[in-house]
């Protein structure tokens, strides 16, 4: 069965400092994993994704992630974090192998960015 | 463009009472999908259609019932409010079910039922 954790329910980080947001997963298949954000009373935005290839990964926003296998992590990374990063955060996986597979979520992180 | 629409964006019911969320995608996508979150549980899928004429059941089903319309539309009915069914409510569609392409959120129903 597919599984998806987000370790810290929130991160606390100053303005310009660099952020990581830990996400693991445990998939049969091949992972497909995916972060996304979501601001107050709005829905989930697509940040990035690693399918294949290369570990790092860039998003939107000036937001990467680093695919490491053996870990099965994908933990989300900016080098300087903004005020407006602030914001809860999902990371999901789906089994890459199955074309039926579902997306499962993390509870979620929420990322405090403070001036 | 609009992307995913969803309807009401607020509601409140008495437990008991029935009511339908609507979700409309304008993005030619094949597959859609109703989810619910609640605090600290991330989003649970509650029913998903892969392509227009089919839907399936996801990981908490009970109490709801899905209709998909037509390819852009896709309702979930509660048909017996339960105070449990408190909770934001989100559509979202896909190119094709299991690709490599992301889900687009709508912006949410926030559900009271008291």
């Amino acid at each position: 069965a597919q599984s998806v954790a987000q370790p810290e329910d929130q991160v606390n980080v100053a303005e310009g400092n660099p952020l990581t947001v830990k996400c693991t997963y445990s998939v049969s298949g091949n992972p497909y994993l995916f972060w996304y954000v979501q601001y107050p009373n709005r829905g989930l935005q697509f940040l990035l994704k690693y399918i294949t290839g290369d570990n790092l990964v860039k998003g939107s926003y000036g937001f990467e992630a680093e695919f490491n296998k053996s870990q099965t992590s994908f933990h989300l990374k900016k080098p300087s974090a903004l005020v407006s990063d602030s914001a809860l955060y999902f990371c999901a996986v789906r089994d890459g192998s199955s074309n039926t597979g579902k997306l499962i979520f993390g509870q979620g992180t929420t990322l405090q960015v403070k001036p | 463009n609009a992307g995913v629409t969803q309807t009401p964006k607020f509601q409140v019911l008495k437990t008991g009472q029935s009511m339908t969320l609507q979700c409309a995608q304008d993005m030619n996508h094949n597959s859609m999908y109703w989810y619910r979150q609640d605090p600290g549980m991330g989003l649970r899928l509650i029913y998903y259609s892969a392509s227009e004429g089919t839907t399936d059941k996801g990981e908490v089903p009970n109490g709801y019932n899905v209709s998909r319309l037509n390819k852009r539309e896709f309702s979930l009915r509660l048909e017996s409010a339960a105070p449990s069914q408190t909770s934001v409510y989100f559509c979202a569609s896909s190119k094709v079910l299991g690709s490599n392409q992301p889900q687009h959120f709508g912006d949410g129903t926030r559900l009271s039922i008291l």
